[in-house]
């Protein structure tokens, strides 16, 4: 079985204060992981991917995101909050063993100016 | 370049009733999603396409849902009889290849309210 925890259901951080959004996996085999992002009314959009090689990966809008083998985690991370960041964030999993896909439930960003 | 259309947007039906939702994915995608997310959730895999051939529909419930991409582009989600229990958002994505290899572009999804 595989699985992907997003413990905080909410995240609130002020604009210009560095952001974490905390994703945990559970799998069998290597991982690829993945964040997406989902502003109101709009379909969902990848912002980076970790396949393989370097822990620390840079995706879209200037986000990052740390893989953590050992502790099974690929949080997201940006250095300083945009008001538009504020958005739905989703982690996601895809088992290369399994050919199979899992989100996590979501975690709510909200940037307060 | 258009992103993944999904149609309708919203629908509201009474329970028993079928519906079907259709997908027009990004040109050249040859792989195609259909999810379903329910409030508060994450995506759940339904069906997944390679070309016209669905290559995992495991979770798909067979005795009520069924899915078609006849010529590998566009893509028909139905539902009969729809249960009170389907009220969720069903999203459609493609990409090129496979989860692994990159990115999926979702579209905005289907919102569906079974009275």
């Amino acid at each position: 079985a595989q699985s992907v925890a997003q413990p905080e259901d909410q995240v609130n951080v002020a604009e210009g204060n560095p952001l974490t959004v905390k994703c945990t996996y559970s799998v069998s085999g290597n991982p690829y992981l993945f964040w997406y992002v989902q502003y109101p009314n709009r379909g969902l959009q990848f912002l980076l991917k970790y396949i393989t090689g370097d822990n620390l990966v840079k995706g879209s809008y200037g986000f990052e995101a740390e893989f953590n083998k050992s502790q099974t985690s690929f949080h997201l991370k940006k250095p300083s909050a945009l008001v538009s960041d504020s958005a739905l964030y989703f982690c996601a999993l895809f088992n290369t063993n399994a050919g199979k896909s899992t989100f996590g439930d979501g975690t709510t960003l909200t940037v307060k100016p | 370049e258009a992103g993944v259309v999904q149609s309708p947007r919203y629908k509201i039906i009474e329970k028993k009733q079928p519906v079907a939702f259709w997908c027009n994915p990004i040109s050249g995608h040859n792989t195609l999603y259909w999810y379903l997310q329910n409030l508060g959730q994450g995506p759940e895999l339904l069906i997944r396409y390679e070309n016209e051939e669905a290559v995992d529909d495991s979770q798909l419930p067979k005795d009520r849902f069924s899915a078609e991409r006849l010529k590998g582009v566009d893509s028909t989600l139905k539902i009969q009889p729809a249960e009170l229990g389907d009220s969720a958002v069903y999203l459609c994505a493609s990409s090129l290849g496979d989860f692994s290899t990159g990115e999926l572009f979702f579209g905005e999804g289907s919102r569906l309210t079974v009275l």
